[in-house]
C-alpha cells in the first residue's frame, strides 16, 4: 500500500510538449520534495516545499515548476520538454527537513 | 563539482563477506548523513542514519562517521544477494532543507 503516490508510472513526450508530473503522499509528512535521476547523473536534488512554503530550489531552469495546492500534494510541472529532461522524477517527503526521505516509485519520463 | 563523493563505484563481494562503503563530503558545512539503499528500478529506502562521531551498528549493517573529517562509511557484514544494488550517500548542510546525494556504489554480492 505505497503511502507516496505518482502519476503517472511511465511518460512519454514529444519535443516542446508540456506535462505535470503528480505527486501525493499519505504519510502526514511536512516536507515535500522532488529529485531526478538519470544514467547520466546521479540523484539530483530539485526543489523542497516545506508547509507548502518553496523553501530552495536547485534547478537552474524555469521550465521546472513545482505546485503545491494541498498540504499533501506537490506536483510537477515541466514546460518545453527536451530531450535531456529525460529520467526517472522521484517525488520525496519527510516529517521534517531533517529527517529521512521516504520516496514514492517514480515517474519514468522518456522525450522524444 | 560533487559535494558528496562515494568510493568505490562499484564493488564485489562474495555471498558472506563483508562489503565496505565510503562517503565523503567537500561540504565543510555538513551535520546530517544517511545510508539508502536502491534496488535495480525501485526507489531509494533509507538503510541507516547518523549524526553523532562513532559507531551505530543495526543487525548486519554498522555505519561510522568521523564528523572532523566529515567521512562516513557502512559495513555490511555476512553480505546476501538481496543486498545486491545501489548505495547512496546523502549528508544535509547545517539548517538545510534537503539532502544531497553521492554518486553511489553499486554492490553486487555473488554466490
Amino acid at each position: 500500500d505505497p503511502k507516496i503516490i505518482q502519476k503517472p508510472k511511465y511518460l512519454v513526450a514529444v519535443t516542446g510538449s508540456e506535462k505535470i508530473l503528480i505527486c501525493e503522499q499519505y504519510l502526514g509528512h511536512n516536507a515535500m520534495y522532488w529529485y531526478r535521476q538519470s544514467a547520466k547523473k546521479p540523484l539530483e536534488f530539485m526543489f523542497s516545499y516545506s508547509y507548502q512554503k518553496l523553501m530552495d530550489n536547485q534547478t537552474a531552469s524555469s521550465r521546472f515548476q513545482p505546485q503545491s495546492s494541498k498540504k499533501n500534494h506537490l506536483d510537477l510541472q515541466i514546460t518545453a520538454l527536451k530531450p535531456d529532461d529525460s529520467a526517472t522524477y522521484f517525488c520525496a517527503s519527510s516529517q521534517d527537513t531533517n529527517e529521512r526521505l521516504f520516496f514514492g516509485h517514480g515517474t519514468k519520463l522518456s522525450v522524444l | 563539482q560533487q559535494k558528496v563523493q562515494q568510493s568505490p563505484e562499484s564493488l564485489i563481494v562474495p555471498e558472506g563477506g563483508m562489503a565496505s562503503l565510503n562517503c565523503t563530503s567537500s561540504d565543510r558545512n555538513v551535520d546530517y548523513f544517511w545510508w539508502y539503499r536502491q534496488h535495480s528500478g525501485k526507489s531509494p529506502k533509507m538503510l541507516m542514519s547518523i549524526f553523532s562521531n562513532g559507531e551505530k551498528e543495526e543487525g548486519r549493517f554498522t555505519v561510522h562517521l568521523n564528523k572532523a573529517s566529515l567521512h562516513t562509511s557502512l559495513h555490511i557484514r555476512d553480505s546476501q544477494p538481496s543486498d545486491s544494488a545501489l548505495y547512496l550517500c546523502a549528508a544535509r548542510r547545517n539548517s538545510g532543507t534537503y539532502q544531497r546525494f553521492g554518486t553511489g556504489t553499486k554492490l553486487q554480492v555473488v554466490p
